[in-house]
């Protein structure tokens, strides 16, 4: 069965302190994987798509990896407005549908 | 010059009750999509239309009936209101089916509330 388990649930970091947020998945076959930002009250909103095992992709901030089971959403020297929740997602091979993770609470302390 | 709307964005209802939630996309694409966050912010597919067709109906209530007027839009109506609906619903859109380029494009959702 296809799952995304997304870890911490919830991260506090004072301004300026990098981290890093997991998302493992199983799926059979991975089409895609996907990086979402979702502010309260919003959509999520696109920020990076991987297709690949050893595949990075950079945003300003932001740098997503992908491994063959999991993948990670670098944050360095954050600020305030980073704070939103971070969401994971997973196309299967053969399929449109993107199945989520939970998300990552990101909060950051000015 | 909104990518993909949704109305209403608040929407506070009587148990029982019939209501619809339209949702429009400008981005010229195929594929059309429900999906519902529940109170713990988990998004779970719910059906996705491409062209007008029905391409995905997961196990969801047959209260719920999705109806594609054109590409362009995709309305989600709902019988029979119950206390567990109460969700955040989110249209999305995507430029077609199995592309290489799929991104999905999420609208603003609706938060709908039972009573």
């Amino acid at each position: 069965e296809d799952q995304v388990t997304q870890s911490p649930e919830a991260l506090r970091l004072q301004e300026g302190e990098s981290s890093s947020l997991n998302c493992s998945y199983t799926v059979s076959g991975l089409r895609g994987l996907f990086w979402y930002r979702q502010d309260p009250g919003k959509g999520p909103e696109f920020l990076f798509t991987l297709y690949s095992a050893g595949e990075e992709k950079e945003k300003e901030r932001l740098k997503a990896t992908l491994t063959k089971k999991e993948s990670f959403l670098h944050i360095t020297a954050p600020k305030p407005e980073d704070s939103a929740t971070y969401l994971c997602a997973v196309q299967p091979a053969g399929a449109n549908n993107l199945f989520f993770g939970t998300g990552t609470r990101l909060t950051v302390i000015p | 010059d909104t990518a993909v709307s949704q109305t209403p964005k608040y929407l506070v209802t009587q148990m029982g009750n019939d209501k619809s939630i339209k949702c429009e996309q400008n981005l010229g694409h195929d594929t059309m999509y429900w999906y519902k966050q529940d109170s713990k912010k988990f998004l779970k597919i719910m059906f996705s239309y491409n062209n007008k067709e029905l391409i995905i109906n997961e196990t969801v209530p047959n209260r719920f009936s999705p109806k594609s007027p054109d590409k362009a839009h995709l309305n989600l109506h709902i019988n029979s209101l119950e206390l567990g609906d109460s969700a955040v619903y989110f249209c999305a859109s995507s430029q077609a089916l199995l592309a290489g380029t799929d991104t999905q494009y999420f609208g603003p959702g609706t938060r709908l509330t039972v009573l």
